[in-house]
């Protein structure tokens, strides 16, 4: 079946322990990418990745980091988390990056992981 | 820089109504875009999506209308029914591949 993949779903953690939230897809997508959902505010993207090895920032890329070592992953590192971190996110993928390919190419997304630090 | 409305926030309709949600953003440079549907706590589906060339997207009771020039979108729900409650985004793709997503609007049929 083809998807994205989060995992936790739920992660409760302590302010300054770091942690990851990995996504994997298994479509062969070029573009993946995070968001984070807040009430009131929608969903911000933090990083993306046009392909292996090429990440660019979002619109709140402070106090996250991100790697693309291989197409199908794409982990969301938190070095030193803060309350303010806590949130819903999420992280999609599609076929095409840019130019004309991405006409078509639909986001998936993966169900989330809720993160509380405390 | 792109911004994407959705007004209102909230509506709440009888079930067996025929409604529009709207969508608005400010760039007309976009590659597509989007409609998705979130339920409580849950990720994102992908409902129809829209190439910056065509007009609108059909399946199955929804209809979704592009018109780029007036930076509008619309998404229509026929015969609406109470499993269609959830809340409904629109997203826009831009040049440089960037998605700005609209707040949503939540979506109550009531029975």
């Amino acid at each position: 079946e083809a998807q994205v993949t989060q995992n936790p779903r739920y992660l409760i953690t302590v302010t300054g322990k770091k942690l990851t939230v990995t996504c994997s897809q298994n479509m062969n997508h070029e573009y993946m990418s995070w968001y984070r959902q807040d009430p009131g505010l929608g969903l911000r993207q933090i990083y993306y990745s046009m392909n292996v090895e090429v990440t660019d920032k979002g619109d709140v890329p402070e106090g996250y980091k991100v790697s693309r070592k291989e197409k199908r992953n794409f982990p969301l590192i938190l070095e030193s988390p803060s309350p303010n971190q806590t949130s819903l996110y999420f992280c999609a993928s599609s076929a095409q990056a840019g130019g004309t390919g991405s006409y078509n190419s639909p986001l998936h997304f993966g169900n989330g992981t809720r993160l509380t630090v405390t | 820089k792109q911004e994407v409305t959705q007004i209102p926030a909230a509506l709440s309709v009888p079930e067996g109504e025929n409604l529009v949600l709207n969508c608005s953003f400010t760039d007309s440079a976009i590659y597509n875009l989007q409609w998705f549907r979130q339920d409580p706590g849950k990720g994102l589906t992908s409902l129809l999506l829209i190439q910056s060339s065509q007009r609108e997207q059909t399946s199955g009771r929804l209809n979704a209308s592009l018109d780029k020039s007036s930076g509008r979108s619309t998404l229509y729900i026929a015969a609406s029914q109470p499993g269609d409650s959830a809340t409904y985004l629109c997203a826009v793709r831009g040049p440089n591949s960037k998605l700005t997503f609209g707040k949503g609007i939540t979506l109550s049929v009531r029975p």
